[in-house]
């Protein structure tokens, strides 16, 4: 089974809108990181945000909300306020695991998300 | 800000010959990895490396592949005989500890024909 999940093909959002890119992921494990990285059309992975299985709260970073769900196994990132550099693709990724040794990150497919001006 | 630090940005090889790919990450991180992504699709783990050891590794990285960490701050990812289908932007990260978020270096575009 897919570790993670991004099933939405591309995105559109009008600048200044909010937008939500979908994430769903699958482990047994109890401790558990959620990450989001946006790589633009110039190649770089740039981290956006990070999500604890034991955070009681939502992460915010910024515009960067993570609207984090456990029961349904969701970790959506929210992007308020829209801005056209905020086209890229983004990756929704997990690290499973108590143990330092096993500390790699697994990707999902990624979005493609647009920003109309 | 610190950043990780790849070179070259761009290798271009022929089949069957080796290739190193260089990588200097941030100075206080402990974890260090290679991951690989083929044009247009998703992002791939090769290897993970803490304390001055392979700590896990994917079916990806078979025989031909190898890592090292000579000098305390380089990481490089050995190559022995490339491939076609080695063709890919790989990218090295570090970290500062295993719940920290990864940080990327910009990558090298690695193409061999």
């Amino acid at each position: 089974a897919q570790k993670i999940t991004q099933t939405q093909p591309g995105m559109f959002v009008q600048e200044k809108e909010a937008v939500t890119l979908d994430c769903t992921y699958d482990t047994s494990d109890p401790s558990y990181g959620l990450f989001w990285y946006k790589q633009p059309s110039s190649g770089e992975m740039i981290f956006l945000i990070y999500q604890g299985s034991y955070d009681q709260q939502n992460a915010t970073e910024g515009r960067y909300s993570l609207n984090f769900q456990k029961a349904r196994k969701s970790a959506n990132l929210v992007i308020s306020a829209s801005q056209l550099g905020d086209s890229a693709m983004y990756f929704c990724a997990m690290r499973e695991g108590g143990t330092g040794a096993n500390s790699k990150l697994t990707f999902g497919k990624g979005i493609t998300l647009s920003v109309r001006p | 800000e610190p950043e990780v630090t790849q070179t070259p940005s761009h290798q271009v090889t022929q089949m069957g010959q080796e290739v190193i790919l260089r990588c200097v990450p941030i100075s206080n991180h402990l974890y260090f990895y290679w991951y690989r992504q083929i044009l247009g699709q998703k992002v791939e783990f090769l290897v993970s490396f803490y304390n001055n050891e392979i700590s896990e590794k994917s079916e990806i990285f078979d025989d031909q592949f190898s890592v090292e960490r000579p000098d305390g701050s380089n990481f490089t990812l050995k190559i022995r005989s490339t491939k076609l289908e080695d063709s890919a932007m790989y990218f090295c990260a570090s970290s500062e500890r295993w719940r920290r978020a990864l940080h990327f270096g910009n990558g090298t575009r690695l193409t061999v024909t």
